[in-house]
């Protein structure tokens, strides 16, 4: 069964540092997601990306966040200037279309020291 | 946005028990997924169901939508059924929102 992979596994950074955390959706999908799950806490929608633009973004997704598809196969997540409260699980899901189910990644578990 | 409530929030069974979690969402929704998320952090697809009702082994969902819940039943639990539970209804705009998830273990 095709999956969503997402690298790294995991990742450590200093407060301030720039990252970037890759995902390769599911190849015929054409929506992608980032949602992000602070330790012990439920998950958060972050963003939705449709057609090479955003469709639609939650209050965490500040202008800290920006996400990219920059070929045909990866879609990145980049956080310009990281906190400390950035530290979290990122996940990475695609879709077919807005309707069907999403596949999601195993996560990136991001912290930031 | 939906709001998403999950119960009971932590649920500990005797492996071989039932148990049903429930999900109540505040406003009409378009589709519906349950989530398991095992103890590495991963989250497993379990059901897509909208509406009607879903049976996979020893797990199964109904969705009754036009009264706002949804509930996973688990039958005959074993320990690797322990983990979280998240319920993930879509209303009319394109993300999935997350419950605040049953925190289930099951003991041997």
């Amino acid at each position: 069964e095709p999956e969503v992979t997402q690298t790294p596994s995991h990742q450590v950074t200093q407060m301030g540092q720039e990252v970037i955390l890759r995902c390769v959706p599911i190849s015929n999908h054409l929506y992608f997601y980032w949602y992000r799950q602070i330790l012990g806490q439920k998950v958060e929608f972050l963003v939705s990306f449709y057609n090479n633009e955003i469709s639609e973004k939650s209050e965490i997704f500040d202008d800290q966040f920006s996400v990219e598809r920059p070929d045909g196969s990866n879609f990145t997540l980049k956080i310009r200037s990281t906190k400390l409260e950035d530290s979290a699980m990122y996940f990475c899901a695609s879709s077919d279309h807005p309707g069907d189910p999403l596949h999601f990644g195993n996560g990136t578990r991001l912290t930031v020291t | 946005g939906i709001q998403v409530e999950q119960s009971p929030p932590d649920l500990i069974l005797q492996e071989g028990a039932n148990s049903t979690l429930r999900c109540n969402f505040s406003d009409s929704v378009n589709n519906l997924q349950w989530f398991h998320q095992n103890p590495w952090g991963q989250l497993i697809n379990l059901f897509y169901i909208p509406s009607g009702t879903k049976q996979n082994g020893r797990l199964s969902a109904t969705t009754v939508a036009t009264e706002r819940y949804s509930l996973l039943y688990i039958s005959s639990s074993q320990t690797t059924d322990s983990g979280v539970y998240f319920c993930a209804p879509r209303g009319g705009t394109y993300k999935y929102i997350f419950g605040t998830g049953t925190r289930l273990k099951v003991l041997a």
